[in-house]
This record gives C-alpha cells, sequence and structure tokens, in this order.
C-alpha cells in the first residue's frame, strides 16, 4: 500500500540549531509534497510545497529537500527557536481532488 | 489565502445523540474536504464535499454515520451521527482553492462524547 511516515514521533533540539525532520514515501512517486505546521488546538497551517522536478525549495529559515531516489522529503529549520515548537506534518496529494493524506507528525521542541 | 471558521470549537455529547458542524469560507471555493484528528494522531480524511453532489467518502467512513451537506460554495456541514465515545475526536474542515496546491484548514471542532 501506499505509505508516507514521518520517523520521528519527537524531537528536541537546542535553540539556535538547526532542526531536521523527516517524511519518507513507499509504493508510490507524489508529484509533490506539502509541509504543515500544526499548533495545539489549531488547524494545520501550510509551509511549503516542493514539486518531484525541485531538488530544494527555502521560505525564510526554512528549507526542504526531494530526493525522489530515497523516496523520501528533509524539512530544515535553521536558527531555530522556541517559538519553532509545533507538530509538523508532511503530506501527499492524490485522487481527482488532490486529497491529502498526512504522515503520523514530528513533535518538536526547540529548548531555550 | 482563505479565512475558515467552524461552529462550535467544541462540545460535549451524550453517547447517541448527533451533533453538526459547520464550516464557512471567506470566498468561494469547489473543494472542502472533512478531517478528522483523534487524540495524539494525525489526521484522517472523511470525506471530500463537492457542491450540488453527493459527498465522496474514504475507505472506513459511510454516509449514515457521517453525512455531509454543501449547499453553496462557501458552506458546509458534517454531522456525527449517533455518538460513542470512540468518536471523541477534533474535527476540521479544510478548503483548497486550485487544484493540486495547498489546503487551508479551520480551527477545528472539539467533541467529547461521555
Amino acid at each position: 500500500s501506499q505509505k508516507i511516515e514521518q520517523n520521528s514521533e519527537a524531537l528536541n533540539i537546542q535553540e539556535g540549531k538547526t532542526a531536521t525532520l523527516t517524511c519518507n514515501y513507499t509504493n508510490y512517486s507524489p508529484a509533490y509534497l506539502q509541509w504543515y505546521r500544526q499548533d495545539p488546538g489549531r488547524g494545520p497551517v501550510f509551509l511549503l510545497l516542493i514539486r518531484e522536478n525541485e531538488k530544494e525549495k527555502r521560505k525564510e529559515r526554512l528549507k526542504v529537500t526531494f530526493d525522489t531516489t530515497l523516496k523520501q522529503s528533509l524539512f530544515h529549520i535553521t536558527a531555530s527557536q522556541p517559538a519553532d515548537s509545533a507538530t509538523y506534518l508532511c503530506a501527499r496529494a492524490s485522487g481527482s481532488a488532490r486529497q491529502l493524506t498526512f504522515g503520523s507528525g514530528t513533535q518538536l521542541t526547540v529548548l531555550p | 489565502s482563505a479565512v475558515i471558521s467552524q461552529k462550535p470549537s467544541r462540545d460535549i455529547c451524550q453517547r447517541g445523540t448527533s451533533l453538526t458542524i459547520q464550516c464557512q469560507v471567506d470566498s468561494q471555493v469547489t473543494m472542502m474536504f472533512w478531517y478528522r484528528q483523534q487524540p495524539g494522531q494525525s489526521l484522517t480524511l472523511i470525506a471530500t464535499a463537492n457542491q450540488g453532489s453527493e459527498a465522496t467518502y474514504e475507505s472506513g467512513f459511510v454516509i449514515d454515520k457521517f453525512p455531509i451537506s454543501r449547499p453553496n460554495l462557501t458552506f458546509s456541514t458534517l454531522t456525527v451521527s449517533n455518538m460513542s465515545p470512540e468518536d471523541s475526536s477534533i474535527y476540521l474542515c479544510s478548503v483548497g482553492l486550485a487544484q493540486g496546491n495547498e489546503q487551508y484548514f479551520g480551527p477545528g471542532t472539539r467533541l467529547t462524547v461521555t
């Protein structure tokens, strides 16, 4: 079956360091992957979308890579801050309406 | 972007009753989606709601349990019927502004069934 997986349930890092989150997919080749941030009690907020023909995409302190050979996307937050603490979700779209299937999420905690 | 509101924000309901959740968008959109997020879990798609047609349900979700209405391009409702404690979850609606692009989510409705 087609799966999208985030291997780390939780990640703690020190403020100022780079956080790296992993999203792996199996048994299919997505045209693109999306990354969302979810804070407690809130709906997910879209961060970045990367297409299969894009190696890397950046937005301010965020960077996403897409490696079709490894079937993996990496999400980086540079110069991390306590305000970056949240759950980060990767998602793939499928179907005629581009419905989203989400990974299990990684809860990031940036320690001051 | 789109601004999405949901009502109610939370509710505590008794077993066997039904709750209707409303989702309002500030612009006209073709596709709306309903998700469930069980405690400590990620989001699972319940159904896709198209204006003027029947909703399309994902495996494991049925219309009798989760009837959906989509009367116009800015509004949808999801009803959780004959509730049991296992239905305790956060229910979120979302919209996609263009096919293949990102989705915008409402704040969610936190449902507790006792």
